[in-house]
């Protein structure tokens, strides 16, 4: 079992342009959550996929920033119009089950810079 | 909505002394408390984790506290060595909801 996979591991943008960070869960798991992590802080919630379906965005901007988890293929996090106050560690965890019955299993993290 | 708070946001111990690092929750119909250790660049990896139908938990030298009527949880790392260095984050998850929500993180250093 690979594990969550993230891709790509270290992103540089300019300003204005739009980051797409890919996520491929671990093999079983249909759960995908989504974690911004700013240099020296803690993990922020931002948004919970299953396959096709967005159940809690509650932690995502209203603006610029998208989620989704297809049918075929690994959760997308688009980011569009980045501001260098994007630049952080973007985190994927998967899980087997809903909530608080499965450990999350997190990936490597992607790390965007905008200059 | 949840809320955690960690304490301290940083500790340095002596190798083989003992660290603890506790968090308080706000929404007392959580009921799933991990912890998690990331080193530097790396992932976050669960270390140990406990429900709240159980007040205490042990993995070799780490332990997990849980008091449901303060919501306070901590974890307890004894006989420390210096790869216990990196940066510990408590989480909680409310029953029936679907997210972690993270402490602000404890960065532990262990002296030799």
């Amino acid at each position: 079992n690979a594990g969550v996979m993230q891709n790509p591991r270290h992103l540089v943008r300019r300003r204005g342009q739009e980051a797409r960070l890919r996520c491929s869960p671990m093999k079983g798991h249909s759960h995908v959550y989504w974690y911004r992590q700013l240099p020296e802080e803690g993990l922020k919630f931002m948004v919970y996929l299953q396959k096709e379906n967005i159940i809690d965005e509650s932690g995502m901007p209203k603006e610029r920033f998208s989620a989704e988890f297809p049918k075929e293929g690994p959760s997308i996090l688009r980011i569009q119009q980045v501001v260098r106050g994007d630049s952080a560690a973007y985190f994927c965890a998967s899980s087997r089950d809903r909530g608080n019955t499965g450990e999350l299993f997190f990936g490597e993290g992607s790390r965007l810079t905008v200059l | 909505g949840e809320n955690v708070e960690q304490h301290p946001s940083t500790l340095s111990v002596q190798e083989g002394d003992s660290a603890v690092i506790k968090c308080t929750y706000s929404d007392s119909a959580s009921n799933y408390f991990p912890w998690y250790k990331q080193e530097l660049g790396k992932r976050p990896q669960l270390i140990i984790d406990i429900r709240s139908n159980v007040g205490e938990k042990k993995d070799q030298r780490i332990a997990v506290t849980l008091n449901k009527t303060a919501k306070h949880f901590s974890l307890h790392i004894t006989e420390t060595q210096p790869e216990d260095s990196a940066v510990y984050f408590c989480a909680a998850m409310i029953q029936g909801a679907q997210k972690l929500v993270f402490g602000q993180g404890t960065r532990l250093t262990i002296n030799p």
